[in-house]
Formats: structure tokens, sequence, C-alpha cells
């Protein structure tokens, strides 16, 4: 079964430096999405893609937070400075129809 | 606007007990309904779905029945196990958007 891929799995990082996370979605899937998660919480749309233009990145913390899916396959989503109130768990999706496949997410803990 | 309210836990139940999690909705149109589970450490995972009214969807002994006219989709199963032990997300989508609820934390005792 094709599953969503995401990397790297945990990330440490100092805060003001730069991070960024990597999302292949399943194969075909049109829609991604980035989610923040923070602990003990639901999933927060950071960004929307469908194929490789953003159609609803409201939430986006457009400073600091950026996102991009050049080819409307892989996506990227970076951070640049991060803040301790970045640590998170960020969640890739991808649909296809009416249902969305979530990957493993990346857990990023900034110190 | 559009919304997914869960019952509060954490929920904590003996093995073998019924489980019910509540799930209610405000939505515009004809929403899908889903539920999600997620282990520690994990992504989350699609449980089950029901795209309109009266549909009942149903995995792994997990029920769920589509209520338009109260706008719930609870999350039912008769026995719980210990591997059960999850946080449980219901979540609706209208257009192309997805909306979650906070969660809900199941842990099943031995």
């Amino acid at each position: 079964e094709a599953e969503v891929a995401q990397s790297p799995r945990y990330k440490i990082t100092e805060k003001s430096q730069a991070v960024a996370f990597w999302c292949d979605p399943i194969s075909g899937h049109a829609t991604l999405y980035w989610y923040r998660q923070i602990l003990g919480q639901g999933p927060e749309l950071l960004v929307q893609f469908q194929d490789e233009s953003v159609v609803d990145d409201s939430q986006l913390p457009k400073d600091r937070f950026s996102a991009e899916r050049l080819k409307g396959v892989d996506s990227t989503l970076k951070i640049q400075p991060a803040e301790l109130g970045d640590s998170a768990m960020y969640l890739c999706a991808s649909s296809r129809a009416d249902t969305q496949y979530f990957g493993p997410g990346t857990r990023l803990t900034v110190l | 606007g559009n919304s997914v309210t869960q019952m509060e836990g954490p929920v904590t139940l003996s093995e073998e007990a019924f489980l019910t999690i509540n799930c209610t909705y405000t939505a515009t149109g004809y929403p899908s309904l889903f539920w999600y589970v997620q282990y520690p450490g994990e992504g989350l995972q699609l449980l089950l779905k029901a795209t309109k009214a009266d549909d009942k969807g149903s995995n792994k002994g997990f029920e769920a029945t589509y209520r338009k006219e109260t706008t719930s989709f609870h999350l039912e199963k008769g026995s719980v196990q210990v591997s059960d032990s999850a946080v449980y997300f219901c979540a609706l989508r209208t257009g192309n958007q997805f909306y979650f609820g906070t969660g809900t934390s199941l842990t099943v005792i031995p």
C-alpha cells in the first residue's frame, strides 16, 4: 500500500537556525497539506497545495515559514529562523477524492 | 463556519469494555466524516469514514454512523483491547478542506 513519506522523522535545532522538512505524497495525489500539531492538540493546517499551486496558506506564519511544491509532486516546508514555540510535530498529508492520508510526521524540537 | 467537537478525554477503560467517543460537527453543505487514530510518535491513520447521511463506517471492530439529524458521528467499539490505546480524532471534509477535533486520548488497561 502506498504511503506518504516524510523526512527527517526527528529534528533538533537551536533557535534562530533554519530547518527544512520534506514530504513525498502518494503517487497521483494532487492535493498536499502541511499541518502543525502541538502536543495534546489536533492538527492545524499550515498550507494546502493543489498540484504546484498554493490554495490556502492563511495560517502560515509567512515571516518565517515557507513552503513549495515546485513540480507538483514532493514538497518542502522551511522555517527560518526557528523559534522555541515552533517545537511541534509537522505532518504532511495528501488526498485524492475525499480521503486524506498522513505521513509519519517530523518531530521538531527547538532548543 | 465548519468545526468538529469531540468529547474531552482522557478516557480509561478496562480491556473488553464498551467504548463510545462522541463527536458532533457543524458544517455547510454535506460533509464527509472521518475518524483517525494516532499512536504515540506517529502520524494519523485513517480508521473509518462515511460520506453521506446514514452511512456506517467500520474497521477493526470500530463503527460510526453518520447522523445528519443530530450532526453526530460517534465512534463505538464493543470490546476494546490494550492495543487500542491511542488518540482518536474526528474530522470532516467540506470542499477540499479538512477540519479536525482536538482528539480524545484512550487508555485501555489489562
